[in-house]
């Protein structure tokens, strides 16, 4: 049973547009969910985050949108850039510092 | 230094072999996490230390062993293992592992083949 979920599997969009990575969960008791970015024989890189009480982080080129009545976050990057090719993971924790992981969404930005 | 180291990078080894997974992290953390990522899967939590103490072990078979001699240092002993252990193996650090809000800082994983 995954409580997070990113249901498209890759996404692809032209450079200088928008990019909008999309992720659901189903545990109402999260209150803290980050996006990392993965590239090829790397680790997961921490992009941002945001907590329950907000419903917007924006950080540079990314903005993280949160809508608690859906369970529903998205990543938005604007503008796009072939460098923000990655796997894009959503996940989130509750009390504690457990990390839940989506499957992940690759991103392609072609030039 | 900085961030989180792990060794090897690559991992091959037989059924019946020993070997070890090291971690360092260099961010002046308290708490480090071991995860598995399978193929075409999500990230799973294996086993979380906080202070040196172990406060998780997300159901992981006794095949594999955590040791968490210090703050900086995270160790994952395997022995005995089967192909299905085929994977990355990721160690994160954080803040501490009690405190919210806190994002995790990840190493680049070893990637370990049973043959």
């Amino acid at each position: 049973d995954q409580q997070v979920k990113q249901n498209s599997p890759s996404l692809s969009v032209q450079e200088g547009r928008i990019s909008i990575l999309n992720c659901d969960y189903t545990n109402s008791m999260f209150d803290y969910f980050l996006w990392y970015k993965k590239y090829p024989a790397e680790g997961p890189t921490f992009l941002i985050s945001i907590s329950s009480i907000k419903d917007k982080n924006e950080d540079g080129r990314f903005t993280v949108f949160l809508n608690k009545s859906a369970k529903h976050l998205s990543l938005h990057i604007v503008p796009s850039q072939p460098g923000d090719s990655a796997v894009y993971f959503c996940a989130a924790s509750g009390s504690g510092n457990k990390l839940v992981f989506g499957a992940g969404t690759i991103l392609r930005v072609k030039s | 230094e900085t961030g989180v180291t792990q060794t090897p990078r690559h991992l091959v080894m037989g059924m019946t072999n020993k070997k070890s997974l090291k971690c360092e992290q260099h961010l002046g953390h308290n708490a480090m996490y071991w995860y598995k990522q399978s193929a075409k899967k999500p990230l799973e939590l294996m086993f979380v230390y906080n202070f040196k103490e172990q406060t998780e072990n997300n159901s992981v078979p006794s095949r594999f062993s955590p040791e968490c001699p210090n703050s900086s240092h995270l160790f994952l002993h395997l022995h005995t293992l089967q192909p299905e252990d085929s994977a990355l193996y990721l160690c994160a650090s954080s803040q501490d592992g009690d405190g919210p809000n806190q994002p995790q800082h990840f190493g680049d994983g070893t990637r370990l083949s049973i043959l």
